[in-house]
């Protein structure tokens, strides 16, 4: 069975300071791992996807995200945030097979909120 | 073009009227989803079709009904409405049996009253 764990529900940090939004994982399998992001009254986006090649992913708006199998975990960080990057985010691991709903597990997401 | 368009986008009613919601992907995508987000913003899959099959319907009341005339669409239909189901709504769509991401709608935002 797998299991995504957002480790904070509610996240803030200032405009222009590093962000960080943790997740960790079980899987029996060699999972893929994706961060989502939704922004108010919007669907939810993708942001990067790990799927077994570099365990350094780059995505969208400056984002990036770690896999570290040791760890397990796929942590997404920022260098510099921006106000648009208000929203809320969610973590999801897919093992292309079993756990629920044809192998993907959401996270309860996380809330981003930028301070001034 | 919209990859997955749902409509309507905002939907208010009253107890006990019977709803529906429309789903379209233009992606040739094989599996498609209806998940409920609540006010927490928890998502939590409803339904899923691979090839206009149903293979998955977690514990979901058989008021709700997913209707998918081809692969490419999949509605989403309620009866006799109750308060607990407002919430939003979104269909999305991916590859079948891949590692591939799931593509979402813009949601519909389902409100009874």
């Amino acid at each position: 069975a797998q299991s995504v764990t957002q480790l904070d529900s509610h996240v803030s940090v200032s405009e222009g300071t590093p962000v960080l939004l943790r997740c960790n994982y079980s899987s029996s399998y060699s999972p893929s791992l994706f961060w989502y992001v939704q922004h108010p009254n919007k669907g939810l986006q993708l942001l990067l996807k790990y799927t077994s090649a570099a365990t350094l992913v780059k995505g969208i708006n400056g984002f990036e995200a770690e896999f570290k199998k040791s760890e397990t975990s796929f942590h997404l960080t920022k260098p510099s945030a921006h106000m648009s990057d208000a929203a809320e985010y969610f973590c999801v691991v897919s093992e292309g097979s079993g756990g629920g709903a044809d192998g993907l597990t959401f996270g309860k997401g996380t809330h981003l909120i930028i301070q001034p | 073009d919209t990859a997955v368009s749902q409509t309507p986008k905002y939907l208010v009613t009253q107890m006990g009227n019977d709803k529906s919601i429309k789903c379209e992907q233009n992606l040739g995508h094989d599996t498609m989803y209806w998940y409920k987000q609540d006010s927490k913003k928890f998502l939590k899959i409803m339904f899923s079709y691979n090839n206009k099959e149903l293979i998955i319907n977690e514990t979901v009341p058989n008021r709700f009904s997913p209707k998918s005339p081809d692969k490419a669409h999949l509605n989403l239909h309620i009866n006799s409405l109750e308060l607990g189901d407002s919430a939003v709504y979104f269909c999305a769509s991916r590859l079948a049996g891949g590692t591939g991401e799931l593509f979402f709608g813009e949601g519909s935002r389902l409100t009874v009253l």
